[in-house]
């Protein structure tokens, strides 16, 4: 079992670019999380997903972040464009019944 | 607004003492509550956890204590040991919204040998 994969682990790129963060889960977990973490807010959920349908995308900053989950087996977390306040690590996590996993994260940086 | 907060942002302890983590939470239809613990450069892992129906729940050196006329939860670690050193996370959970996890902003502790 390789846990959750993460993809890239650090992301350069200049404002106003497209930005796409990837994440495998573990197969067999039912349920997928992004979450952002900030030195402000501490580990912020953006949306989740169960059995591969977008159940609650409220904490999605704005029309600018958008998630997919086409099969099981991958998502992905795209921001387009991106700004400087968008920095930060992102985190991909699965699981089922609270025991999630989460993966060693994307760090963005925005310049 | 943050439904979940950890007012501390660090902890510094010796080693061999007691660490206490202390959560605060706003919403009292939470059922379930959980610690999580970050090293850095990783994602967090699954320390602890406690139903609203208990008050105390332990695992070896790790108890988490939930006080819900308070709306709050505490971890404590005792002894500390340097390897504790992280941030931990306080999280706390609806039992009808699928496992959706709201996080407080981390504690990092320092154990000191």
């Amino acid at each position: 079992d390789a846990g959750v994969i993460q993809s890239p682990r650090h992301e350069v790129t200049e404002m106003g670019q497209e930005v796409t963060l990837r994440c495998k889960p573990i197969s067999g977990h039912n349920s997928l999380f992004w979450y952002r973490q900030t030195m402000m807010r501490g580990l912020e959920l953006l949306i989740y997903f169960n059995n591969n349908v977008p159940i609650d995308d409220s904490g999605m900053p704005e029309d600018r972040f958008s998630a997919k989950m086409p099969n099981a087996s991958f998502s992905t977390l795209k921001i387009q464009p991106s700004e400087p306040r968008d920095s930060a690590v992102y985190f991909c996590a699965s699981g089922e019944n609270y025991g999630y996993t989460f993966g060693s994260g994307t760090r963005l940086t925005v310049v | 607004d943050q439904q979940v907060k950890q007012n501390s942002p660090s902890l510094s302890v010796q080693e061999g003492r007691i660490s206490i983590l202390n959560c605060d939470y706003t919403n009292s239809m939470f059922d379930y509550f959980l610690w999580y613990k970050k090293y850095p450069a990783e994602g967090p892992t699954f320390l602890i956890s406690i139903s609203s129906i208990k008050d105390k729940n332990e695992d070896g050196r790790f108890t988490v204590f939930l006080n819900k006329s308070a709306k709050h939860l505490s971890l404590h670690i005792v002894p500390s040991q340097p390897g504790d050193s992280a941030v931990y996370f306080c999280a706390a959970s609806f039992y009808n919204q699928g496992g959706k996890l709201i996080f407080g902003q981390g504690t990092e502790l320092s154990v000191k040998p």
